[in-house]
C-alpha cells in the first residue's frame, strides 16, 4: 500500500520567516513524491517533484524539498515566507499501484 | 494548449437527479482520474483509468460511474445524486512510467451542491 501523512492541517508563519510543511510517506516500492499548491477556488498545480537522482529538489516560487529515505519524509521548505504563499499545500506519492495518493493538506497562513 | 478542461464549473442538483461531469485533456496522457475534495479530507480518488477502455475504482467509488471510450475524455456520472455527494470534484491526467504516475495536471474543478 501507499500512503501520505501531512502533519498539521494549519500552519501560521510571519512574513519573512521560514516555512516548513511536513510530509511522511509509505510505499512498498521506491516512490515518486510531489508537492502541489492550491489557491482558493482553483485546481492544484505542481510545486516540485522527486523521481530519482538528487534528493534535494527545487521548485517554483523558492520552495524546495528533500527526499529522506531513512526517515520516509519529504518536507517542504522555503527560507522566507511571502504573503502570496498563503494557500493549501498537498503532498502526494505514487508507487506500485498506477495511482496517486494525496495527503489531507496543510493550509499555510502568512501573517504580515 | 488547453490542458485539462472540466465542465461545468458549478452545478446544483436535487436529490435523486443524475448528471455527468465532463473532463477532457489534450496532452495524450494515458492516465486520467477523478477526485473529490472535502474539508479536512484532502483529495480522495473516485475512479481512474490507465487507458481507453480501462477503468478501475478508487477509494470512494459508490454512487459514481465512469467510462473511457477515447484517450481524451473521461466523464464522471452521478447516478442518483445524494446530499453526501456535495463536494468539489477535480479531474486530473498524467503520463505513466511503469506503475508510477508523472506530474498530474488538474482541471479547475466542479463545485457540486446536492439539495
Amino acid at each position: 500500500a501507499q500512503s501520505v501523512t501531512q502533519l498539521g492541517s494549519h500552519v501560521s508563519v510571519s512574513e519573512g520567516a521560514l516555512v516548513l510543511l511536513r510530509c511522511n510517506y509509505s510505499s512498498s516500492v521506491p516512490p515518486y513524491l510531489f508537492w502541489y499548491v492550491q489557491y482558493p477556488n482553483q485546481g492544484l498545480q505542481l510545486l516540485l517533484k522527486y523521481t530519482t537522482g538528487a534528493t534535494l529538489v527545487k521548485g517554483i516560487n523558492g520552495f524546495e524539498a528533500e527526499f529522506k529515505k531513512s526517515e520516509t519524509s519529504f518536507h517542504l521548505t522555503k527560507p522566507s515566507a511571502h504573503m502570496s504563499d498563503a494557500a493549501e499545500y498537498f503532498c502526494a506519492v505514487t508507487g506500485g499501484y498506477q495511482k496517486v495518493t494525496f495527503g489531507t493538506g496543510t493550509k499555510l497562513q502568512v501573517i504580515p | 494548449n488547453a490542458g485539462v478542461t472540466q465542465t461545468p464549473k458549478f452545478q446544483v442538483l436535487k436529490t435523486g437527479q443524475s448528471m455527468t461531469l465532463q473532463c477532457a485533456q489534450d496532452m495524450n496522457h494515458e492516465y486520467m482520474s477523478w477526485y473529490r475534495q472535502d474539508p479536512g479530507m484532502g483529495l480522495r480518488l473516485i475512479h481512474y483509468s490507465v487507458g481507453a477502455g480501462i477503468t478501475d475504482q478508487g477509494e470512494v467509488p459508490n454512487g459514481y460511474n465512469v467510462s473511457r471510450s477515447t484517450t481524451e475524455d473521461f466523464p464522471l456520472r452521478l447516478l442518483s445524486a445524494a446530499p453526501s455527494q456535495t463536494s468539489v470534484y477535480f479531474c486530473a491526467s498524467s503520463f505513466l512510467t511503469g506503475t508510477r504516475n508523472t506530474e498530474a495536471f488538474f482541471g479547475q474543478g466542479t463545485r457540486l451542491t446536492v439539495v
